[in-house]
């Protein structure tokens, strides 16, 4: 069984830049996540989504962070216009149940 | 709401020594716990998970228990190795399936 694909692995930019995140979940997996972790912290949950509909975005920066899943199978996540602060890992993972797979990640660092 | 701790933040032994890392958390209204380990940069990899109606789960080395009338989880390391290095988060799945994560504990094994 294939796990849960992120690309790209690392990326940096400058601030006010835009930049996208891509994932795609373990096939037949309804929920995917999409987590912020900052150096030193646990994750944090940005995003909740249930096939293509959005259960908690809560804790998303809404003015900056967008996300979306079409087709409820692959999600990007977009930062526009990034800041120093974003500089984390993003974690994607996705479930069937009450397990979570987690992707990779895609470590940013803006500059 | 949901608070998970870990203690200690960090914790340097030499190889060879069993160690005990310690996780607690605030409400008992659990579906499972999970540890995780964190290399440095990277995504996370899970080590075992403890579902609600269980006490305790091994994966060679690795024993984690889990208390949830004491709201307590432990993961326990024996004949630790210098690979064993990383991050060790402890995360409980809560309502909406949503995972409460700890801070983590760093432990370093000093050959």
């Amino acid at each position: 069984e294939a796990g849960v694909a992120q690309s790209p692995r690392y990326k940096i930019i400058e601030k006010r830049q835009s930049v996208a995140f891509w994932c795609n979940p373990i096939s037949g997996h309804a929920t995917l996540y999409w987590y912020q972790q900052i150096l030193g912290q646990g994750p944090k949950l940005l995003i909740q989504f249930q096939n293509n509909g959005v259960v908690d975005d809560s804790q998303l920066p809404k003015d900056r962070f967008s996300a979306e899943r079409l087709k409820g199978v692959d999600s990007t996540l977009k930062i526009q216009p990034a800041k120093l602060e974003d500089s984390a890992v993003y974690l994607c993972a996705s479930s069937l149940g009450n397990e979570q797979y987690f992707g990779p990640g895609t470590r940013l660092t803006v500059t | 709401k949901q608070e998970v701790t870990q203690i200690p933040a960090a914790l340097s032994v030499p190889e060879g020594e069993n160690l005990v890392l310690n996780c607690s958390f605030t409400d008992s209204a659990i579906y499972n716990l999970q540890w995780f380990r964190q290399d440095p940069g990277k995504g996370l990899t899970s080590l075992l998970l403890i579902q609600s109606s269980q006490r305790e789960q091994t994966s060679g080395r690795l024993n984690a228990s889990l208390d949830k009338s004491s709201g307590r989880s432990t993961l326990y390391i024996a004949a630790s190795q210098p690979g064993d290095s990383a991050t060790y988060l402890c995360a409980v799945t809560g309502s909406n399936y949503q995972l409460i994560w700890g801070a983590g504990t760093k432990l370093i094994i000093k050959p």
